[in-house]
């Protein structure tokens, strides 16, 4: 069965560099929720989207922005990266605004 | 703010044993309960997910129970096996408001041969 996709994998960036990370949902999934996981810690909300519009907003920096695109798909756009930016990075998507969560397999970001 | 706490924080136990995992939440208003799994350095696995109207949910060897009206889901495993040892999260979907989830820290499961 399909799964969700996020890409890359893997991502070694700069500090005060930019990073794109896209996620792709399971067919029909209309919903992406993205999370950030740091070191030895919970996954903390960042942002959502329903029918291609933000639905809901969490601790997500100023310098962090994100978007739905037409064929539902979802890119978080991080600027400025911090050390403290480091983690992985999670989106989950789903059928409707209030659903089971199905994650993909993240997207481990390096600061240095 | 919806607060989550997983007890233990970490559980070590021999190859056989049933064990429960504890999960407590503060706002008894919530959507629905989800139970994931987590091996290091990887991707949530859902492992089970309780409706608010549903006092319990089974999938082979694992069983998670609700009751909404005290806070708390527990998470029991049957004849636990070596593979079963990861980070087991406990997450809440807050009811109108948003739907992100709230998650615990975890309890971190180790299963000796």
């Amino acid at each position: 069965a399909a799964g969700v996709i996020q890409s890359p994998r893997h991502l070694i960036k700069e500090k005060r560099e930019t990073a794109t990370l896209k996620c792709y949902p399971i067919p029909r999934h209309d919903t992406v929720y993205w999370y950030q996981q740091g070191p030895g810690q919970d996954p903390q909300f960042l942002i959502s989207f329903y029918e291609k519009m933000q639905s809901d907003k969490g601790s997500i920096p100023d310098r962090f922005s994100a978007q739905q695109f037409s064929d539902y798909h979802s890119e978080l756009n991080m600027s400025s990266l911090e050390l403290g930016d480091s983690a992985l990075y999670f989106c989950a998507t789903g059928e409707g605004s209030s659903i089971e969560a199905f994650f993909g397999q993240g997207t481990r970001l390096t600061v240095v | 703010k919806q607060e989550v706490t997983q007890i233990p924080a970490a559980l070590s136990v021999p190859e056989g044993e049933n064990l429960v995992l504890n999960c407590s939440f503060t706002d008894s208003a919530i959507y629905n309960l989800q139970w994931f799994r987590q091996d290091p350095g990887k991707g949530l696995t859902s492992l089970l997910l309780i409706q608010s109207s549903q006092r319990e949910q089974t999938s082979g060897r694992l069983n998670a129970s609700l009751d909404k009206s005290s806070g708390r889901s527990t998470l029991y495993i049957a004849a636990s096996q070596p593979g079963d040892s990861a980070t087991y999260l406990c997450a809440v979907r807050p009811d109108g408001s948003g739907y992100a989830l709230n998650f615990g820290k975890g309890t971190s499961l180790l299963v000796t041969p």
